[in-house]
């Protein structure tokens, strides 16, 4: 079945240091992808989408790029702020809003000062 | 912006006991959906909900479990007779359809 692997944290950095949360999926049609944020002690919130190969999603400096030849959706900003330590979530679904989720495990980020 | 409201934030219960975990989705939402996360682990589907009934469950759901919009507010989870293994993290979801679901900021349920 659909599965998203994404990489294993936490990741620590320093302030206005480069992310990159890799993550990578299996499907056996053209999910629709997404990355979702949770903050401490709040629920899971919509960071960006893609909904086609080669589309970028992108928010709040966070962008990640559709990649159907590598099957990816690799999560990346280039300057983190202390206030960007969460946890993220990469997920498909086969449509955008109608289908279930299928999350990876999630990857705590923790950015110091 | 709405939201999708949870409602207890935590619920601690006996184990053997009936739960009822509480959401109000986005009110112009048609679909619903309940996912949990244990702690440590990832975030699983549970259930989704459309047009007053279950469009597709995994296999998590089982017997225990049963969901439902009793009015045109709120959508419900039922564990009828709650596990240890039931202590979770529950969030319920909402989308319009070909937008993105939204979630509310879960349900701590612990088993005792």
């Amino acid at each position: 079945g659909d599965s998203v692997t994404q990489m294993e944290g936490p990741v620590t950095l320093s302030e206005e240091a480069f992310l990159t949360i890799n993550c990578t999926y299996t499907a056996t049609g053209y999910p629709s992808l997404f990355w979702y944020v949770q903050y401490p002690g709040e629920g899971l919130q919509l960071l960006l989408k893609a909904t086609k190969a080669d589309d970028k999603g992108s928010n709040k400096g966070f962008e990640a790029t559709y990649r159907k030849e590598t099957t990816s959706f690799h999560l990346e900003k280039g300057s983190v702020q202390v206030s960007d330590s969460a946890v993220y979530f990469c997920a498909l679904s086969d449509t955008v809003g109608n289908d279930k989720l299928i999350f990876g495990t999630g990857t705590r980020l923790q950015v110091f000062p | 912006e709405p939201e999708v409201t949870q409602t207890p934030s935590h619920q601690v219960t006996q184990m053997g006991q009936e739960v009822i975990l509480r959401c109000v989705p986005i009110s112009n939402h048609l679909y619903f959906y309940w996912y949990r996360q244990i702690l440590g682990q990832k975030v699983e589907f549970l259930v989704s909900f459309y047009n007053n009934e279950i469009s597709e469950k995994s296999e998590i759901f089982d017997d225990q479990f049963s969901v439902e919009r009793p009015d045109g507010s709120n959508f419900t989870l039922k564990i009828r007779s709650t596990k240890l293994e039931d202590s979770a993290m529950y969030f319920c979801a909402s989308s319009r359809g070909q937008q993105p679901q939204h979630f509310g900021d879960g349900t701590r349920l612990s088993i005792l």
